[in-house]
């Protein structure tokens, strides 16, 4: 079954605009990890969040983390047009030895020139 | 630098043939091994995970198999393929899904006829 539920299902922004999508989950995690995924291709790891951390950055991606929420947001400051894929949290399981995680179903983000 | 190697990069077989899909990892050792599918549009379902030579775990009881007969080559499988069974295949490895995120290959994309 699916873990980490992506809103908006999809999103259409203008290049420089910010882009926010979240992410929900119904269990308890270890981490919440972010992925782009360009059409046709393989997903890029983006970032990992722990449980214990709040918000993290990585250049233009701003990632923050509501454990009592179950619930996370990937911000894309300044959108460029090579922004353009789709946008995928997992969550790692938060219990030992058993090491997978699970993919939600994915924001498709457009930017538009 | 590790890098993961996923092959063929697109695959059309008859319903009722045979398949083998290879994935090898290199510049690393004991990487855990995943097999996930994607089916248009959709999120990753996780088929089969590997945390060790012959180690396999099976997420989705299916028409499909995956061994692993070296530390980092791990090779999926089925006897006879149905249609249900198209869609873009991954594969991916992790260190140690606590603390890293996934590598993925570049995908097959597998459509049965």
């Amino acid at each position: 079954s699916q873990q980490g539920e992506e809103d908006p299902q999809a999103l259409s922004i203008q290049e420089g605009e910010n882009a926010t999508m979240n992410c929900s989950y119904k269990t308890s995690i270890n981490n919440l990890q972010w992925y782009r995924q360009n059409s046709g291709r393989g997903l890029v790891h983006l970032i990992l969040i722990r449980s214990n951390e709040r918000e993290k950055h990585s250049g233009r991606l701003r990632v923050t983390l509501d454990t009592s929420k179950k619930s996370s947001s990937l911000l894309i400051t300044a959108s460029r047009a090579a922004d353009t894929a789709s946008y995928f949290c997992a969550t790692g399981p938060n219990s030992g030895g058993y090491q997978k995680v699970t993919f939600g179903i994915g924001t498709k983000l457009q930017v538009i020139p | 630098s590790q890098t993961i190697h996923q092959w063929p990069a697109t695959l059309v077989q008859p319903v009722g043939s045979p398949l083998s899909l290879e994935c090898t990892v290199e510049g690393t050792s004991n990487p855990n091994l995943y097999w996930y599918r994607q089916a248009a549009g959709r999120g990753l379902q996780l088929l089969f995970y590997s945390v060790g030579i012959g180690q396999i775990s099976s997420e989705v009881p299916q028409n499909l198999s995956a061994s692993r007969p070296q530390d980092r080559q791990f090779i999926l499988s089925s006897k006879k393929l149905l249609l249900s069974d198209s869609g873009f295949y991954l594969c991916a490895w992790t260190a140690d899904s606590s603390n890293y995120g996934y590598t993925f290959g570049s995908g097959t994309r597998l459509t049965v006829v």
